[in-house]
């Protein structure tokens, strides 16, 4: 089984409304990440978590706030946020980094 | 100079023709290559891993080319299913670099 969930799957939010989103995967899986896509781009890589740790932080600004409460979970904190930021947010999680990674279904999120 | 470019297309088919394009990467010490397809408004799937010796898998033949530092997608006997983004995936150091992505069509 290969399936990332994610929840929800649309979030309209305000300016200054706080937020969270999650991701859950049961595949054993050690590294977990979180990227940005827009429209007609490549998703952009936003967090790594590594066995539970964060290991990359793409200079993210702090209004996105991730969180790994267990190796199962991702959480991603969303406080401020501003309409550039409406986007899909995906989850993905792959053995180890730099392995193929699984994606998925993502949030599409819109701020207002 | 991106890390990984694609030619975004549109490659527009018919159904059953043969459709090819490459990926370039500009890291040599690039370590692992992957495509992933993504439809409209949904996530990218793994399509295959990309390895030195080549690999087949149905209808999709990729081919890594570590002197020329590029990858390549080709696919036979094209169905409508088939139209998507297909994405380049290069890893370094564990990190994972995408390409903007090349969009096939394939029409009836």
């Amino acid at each position: 089984d290969t399936e990332v969930t994610q929840t929800p799957k649309h979030l309209v939010m305000g300016m200054t409304n706080k937020k969270s989103l999650k991701c859950e995967q049961h595949m054993g899986h050690r590294a977990m990440y979180w990227y940005k896509q827009k429209a007609k781009k490549p998703p952009e890589l936003m967090f790594v978590y590594s066995y539970e740790k964060l290991s990359i932080n793409e200079s993210v600004p702090s209004r996105f706030s991730p969180e790994c409460p267990n190796s199962s979970l991702l959480n991603l904190h969303l406080h401020a946020l501003q309409p550039e930021d409406s986007a899909l947010y995906l989850c993905a999680s792959s053995q180890d980094e730099g392995y193929e990674q699984y994606f998925g279904p993502g949030t599409r999120l819109t701020v207002t | 100079r991106k890390e990984v470019e694609q030619d975004p297309g549109p490659f527009n088919v018919p159904e059953g023709a043969t459709v090819a394009f490459n990926c370039t990467y500009s890291n040599s010490a690039s370590q692992s290559f992957f495509w992933y397809r993504q439809d409209c408004r949904k996530e990218p799937k793994l399509l295959m891993s990309v390895y030195s010796s080549g690999n087949e898998d149905g209808r999709f033949t990729a081919q890594l080319n570590r002197a020329s530092q590029y990858i390549s997608l080709l696919i036979r006997d094209s169905k409508l299913s088939d139209s998507a983004t297909y994405l380049c995936v290069v890893t370094y150091d564990y990190k994972l670099s995408f390409g903007a992505g090349t969009t096939v069509t394939v029409r009836a």
